[in-house]
């Protein structure tokens, strides 16, 4: 049973750039969020997809922006990089059940990223 | 809003030694808890989730508990291992929304 892959795992950009991760969630799962984490800190919230559709967004400015496809894969995308924006993003992926909100999340490795 | 507090921040214990790590949140309504495992470097790994109805959940030497009127849960480690060493977050997904919102971890580790 393949769990969340996340690709690639080391990443790193100069400041400006834009940058695409990528992710496959668990076998049957069809919801992915991602969140990030800083060094030392939890992870944050940034958006969650569902049907190819972003239905939640944690407080994270515009430049980070997504997508799921029809296979529930899923890409974050981070235009005109900070050096802030050095942490390890986390993909997780969960099964929609349609009568709570109650599903546990599995994560994948993460992709580390890098601004210099 | 919603924040999410654990104590203590890092552990350090000798092997055998049974141990409890203590999460606090500040709002009641949630639907589910749930603790996770991270080592170094890696993602997260769930241990156990405890929906907002249930008091406790039970796997293997771990226990972790719900009190969700005073906004707490531990997370009970039996016969600790030094395999057990890594950092154990909690989070909880407040009532109205997908997200789950995470503490800063305790950091433990097991001495041999």
């Amino acid at each position: 049973d393949a769990g969340v892959t996340q690709s690639p795992t080391h990443l790193i950009k100069t400041r400006g750039q834009q940058v695409t991760l990528r992710c496959s969630p668990k076998s049957g799962h069809d919801t992915v969020s991602w969140y990030q984490q800083a060094l030392g800190q939890g992870p944050q919230f940034i958006f969650q997809y569902y049907e190819e559709e972003e239905r939640q967004r944690g407080n994270f400015p515009d430049r980070f922006s997504g997508h799921q496809f029809p296979n529930y894969s899923s890409e974050l995308n981070v235009n005109a990089l900070l050096l802030g924006d050095s942490a390890l993003y986390l993909c997780a992926s969960s099964l929609e059940v349609k009568s709570s909100y109650n599903s546990p999340l599995h994560f994948g490795n993460g992709t580390r990223l890098t601004v210099t | 809003k919603q924040e999410v507090t654990q104590i203590p921040a890092a552990l350090s214990v000798p092997e055998g030694e049974n141990l409890v790590l203590n999460c606090s949140f500040t709002d009641s309504a949630i639907y589910n808890l749930q603790w996770f495992r991270q080592d170094p470097g890696k993602g997260l790994t769930s241990l156990l989730l405890i929906q907002s109805s249930q008091r406790e959940q039970t796997s293997g030497r771990l226990n972790a508990s719900l009190d969700k009127s005073s906004g707490r849960s531990t997370l009970y480690i039996a016969a600790s291992q030094p395999g057990d060493s890594a950092t154990y977050l909690c989070a909880v997904s407040p009532s109205g929304t997908y997200k789950y919102i995470f503490g800063t971890g305790t950091r433990l580790k097991v001495l041999a």
